[in-house]
């Protein structure tokens, strides 16, 4: 069965950082593309950072230079860094495993975590 | 960038009712887009994939059309565990993604 369980969520000053942790298991995390969507209090979703299987990692705008997805192969764990933390970075913070539609490209998110929540806050 | 617009934003529905919701890209997305549905303090779970496509063990009153700019999901015939909020996603500019606003779906 997959699943897919995130930790490293709380309180964290403006400025701060943090370490968030996704724990997956029925499959193999290197060998898939994953990523982080966060939701705001309230908002709706919003697409955070992808890893591929090879490596290559992209960030939206919103975070990039700021936030660092990474995985441990051996951990089969995903994490996302994030520094300099603001307020508008709270939010409940999932991860996703990505797939594609045989044959396309359209890309959506199969298995997600329960989330943990980022709180940004003095 | 690519916007995602929903419409509407909430709607009050019966149980038994057909319930339909829009979803219109800014351009063209090809069929590169997906549908969730998201329930109070809950992970979103992924109902249709590659616009009308079902996702394994979803129920069949759960179907998804259109393509290019304007999407539709549609229940055909509303159960009382359907009550939440539903959103779409497109996949044309990955490795980026773009959900909508989200679509309340509630109880008259």
């Amino acid at each position: 069965e997959v699943q897919l369980v995130e930790s490293g969520g709380g309180l964290v000053q403006p400025g701060g950082s943090l370490r968030l942790s996704c724990a997956a298991s029925g499959f193999t995390v290197s060998s898939n593309y994953m990523s982080w969507v966060r939701q705001a209090p309230g908002k709706g979703l919003e697409w955070v950072s992808v890893i591929y299987s090879g490596g290559s990692t992209y960030y939206a705008d919103s975070v990039k230079g700021r936030f660092t997805i990474s995985r441990h192969n051996s951990k089969n764990t995903l994490y996302l860094q994030m520094n300099s933390l603001r307020a508008e970075d709270t939010a409940v913070y999932y991860c996703a495993r990505v797939l594609a539609a045989a044959g396309t490209a359209s890309y959506y998110f199969d298995y997600w975590g329960q989330g943990t929540l980022v709180t940004v806050s003095s | 960038d690519i916007q995602m617009t929903q419409s509407p934003s909430s709607v009050s529905a019966s149980v038994g009712d057909r319930v339909t919701i829009t979803c219109r890209a800014s351009q063209g997305i090809s069929s590169w887009l997906a549908w969730y549905q998201q329930k109070p303090g809950k992970a979103p779970k992924l109902l249709i994939y590659a616009a009308s496509s079902l996702q394994s063990g979803v129920p069949s009153r759960f179907s998804g059309s259109g393509s290019g700019t304007d999407f539709t999901l549609t229940i055909s015939s509303l159960q009382p565990e359907d009550f939440a909020t539903y959103y779409c996603q497109q996949a044309n500019s990955f490795p980026s993604f773009t959900f909508g606003p989200g679509t309340k779906v509630d109880i008259k």
